[in-house]
This record gives C-alpha cells, sequence and structure tokens, in this order.
C-alpha cells in the first residue's frame, strides 16, 4: 500500500525559532498534499493544499508567511513553522493523493507532535 | 456550518460487541470515506462509499449511506480491543478535491 513518512515525529524547540517538517511519499507520486493542524481530542483542521510545482492554498485564517509549505518534487513537501511560539504547539499531519490512483483517498503521514517553549 | 458531525463523541463497549458510529453532513457529496486514527499517529483509511451506494462491506466493516437524510453509520461487528482508536468520517464535495473531517468518535473496546 502507499506509503507517507512524516519526519520528524516530535519536536520541542524553543520560542522564536522555526521548525520544517518533511512529508514524503515512498512508494507512489503525489502531485497534491495537504496540511492539517489537530488539537487533542478534535478533529483535523486543513491549514493548505500543496501542489507540485505552485504555490500553497491556505485556508482562511492561516497565516501563509508563519506556515511556509514547500513542495518542490513529486514525493516531497515541507511545512516550516516560523518563529515558532508556544501557541503553535499542536499535533501537525500531511497527507497525500496518489497521482496514479483514483485520487479520492488520502494516505497520511504518522503526524508530528511539535512543543514550543 | 460543521461538515461531518459525528455522535456520539465517545463510545465504550466491551469487547466482541458491535460499535456502531453516526456521521452527518450538510452538503451534497461524491463520497463518504472513514478513516480511523490511533492516538497520536496518522490516520488510516478504512473505507469509501460513493453517492450512488447505499451500503458497503469490507471485513467486519459495514457502512451505510443515506444521501436523502445526509448520513452515514460505521459499524464494526465483533469489536476486539484493538478496534480502540478515534473513528473520522470525511466528506468530498461534488467540486472540489478536498476532504471535510468530522469531529471523529472515540471508540474504547474494553478486554
Amino acid at each position: 500500500g502507499a506509503v507517507v513518512s512524516q519526519h520528524p515525529s516530535w519536536v520541542i524547540c524553543k520560542s522564536g525559532t522555526s521548525v520544517k517538517i518533511e512529508c514524503r511519499s515512498l512508494d507512489f507520486q503525489a502531485t497534491t498534499m495537504f496540511w492539517y493542524r489537530q488539537f487533542p481530542k478534535q478533529s483535523l483542521m486543513l491549514m493548505a493544499t500543496s501542489n507540485e510545482g505552485s504555490k500553497a492554498t491556505y485556508e482562511q485564517g492561516v497565516e501563509k508567511d508563519k506556515f511556509l509549505i514547500n513542495h518542490a518534487s513529486l514525493t516531497l513537501s515541507t511545512l516550516t513553522v516560523t518563529s515558532a511560539h508556544p501557541e503553535d504547539s499542536s499535533f501537525y499531519i500531511c497527507s497525500a493523493r496518489d497521482r496514479a490512483g483514483t485520487n479520492e483517498k488520502l494516505f497520511f503521514g504518522s503526524g508530528t507532535q511539535l512543543s514550543v517553549l | 456550518s460543521q461538515q461531518g458531525e459525528e455522535d456520539p463523541q465517545a463510545l465504550s463497549i466491551q469487547e466482541g460487541e458491535n460499535a456502531t458510529m453516526n456521521c452527518s453532513y450538510k452538503t451534497s457529496i461524491n463520497n463518504l470515506q472513514w478513516y480511523r486514527q490511533n492516538s497520536g499517529r496518522g490516520l488510516v483509511h478504512l473505507i469509501l462509499i460513493r453517492s450512488n451506494e447505499r451500503e458497503k462491506h469490507s471485513g467486519r466493516l459495514r457502512v451505510t449511506l443515506d444521501t436523502s437524510k445526509k448520513s452515514s453509520s460505521l459499524l464494526i461487528t465483533a469489536s476486539r480491543a484493538a478496534d480502540t482508536a478515534s473513528y473520522f468520517c470525511a466528506t468530498a464535495g461534488t467540486s472540489g478535491s478536498r476532504l471535510t473531517f468530522g469531529e471523529g468518535t472515540q471508540l474504547t473496546v474494553n478486554p
């Protein structure tokens, strides 16, 4: 089955630093990847849609300068949380669509728990 | 308005019992999907049902879809402790490619 690898699994950083999270599709090409944020015991909140070779589409209320998304290849998208603050602490998850598949279901990474001190 | 509202929010049952979770949505859909999330992990796709389908089975899973009521249910039969997880429904609209996730049901299966 399709595998999406997300790294790191968890990261602790100081306030004001930037953190990069990688999302890779290991055995398929993903023209579209999605980034979500999830608070404890809550649903996934879509942050942005990342398309290979073009600018990401951000959801309303998500600061594009704060959450930088780069989708430079068909297998890699990155989310950089710039100048992180404690309120950015959350669980971040990526997902991808298989370019060659039916394009309906999503394959998810295992998530990144970000803690900003 | 919230697309994909689920109930119950939490469900606790004994091993061997059946678990039923419901999902309601507000707009027209192309398909509805169910995902499972173990604590602190990503989501895993379980099953997809299209708008022109009424029922679908996969192993111990049974999904129904009632487009007139804009609702779906997920039934897990003969539950096991390993089924303990959060279950989310997600709807794919007719015009876009994005999925909208419900609030989820936290299922606990006690051994």
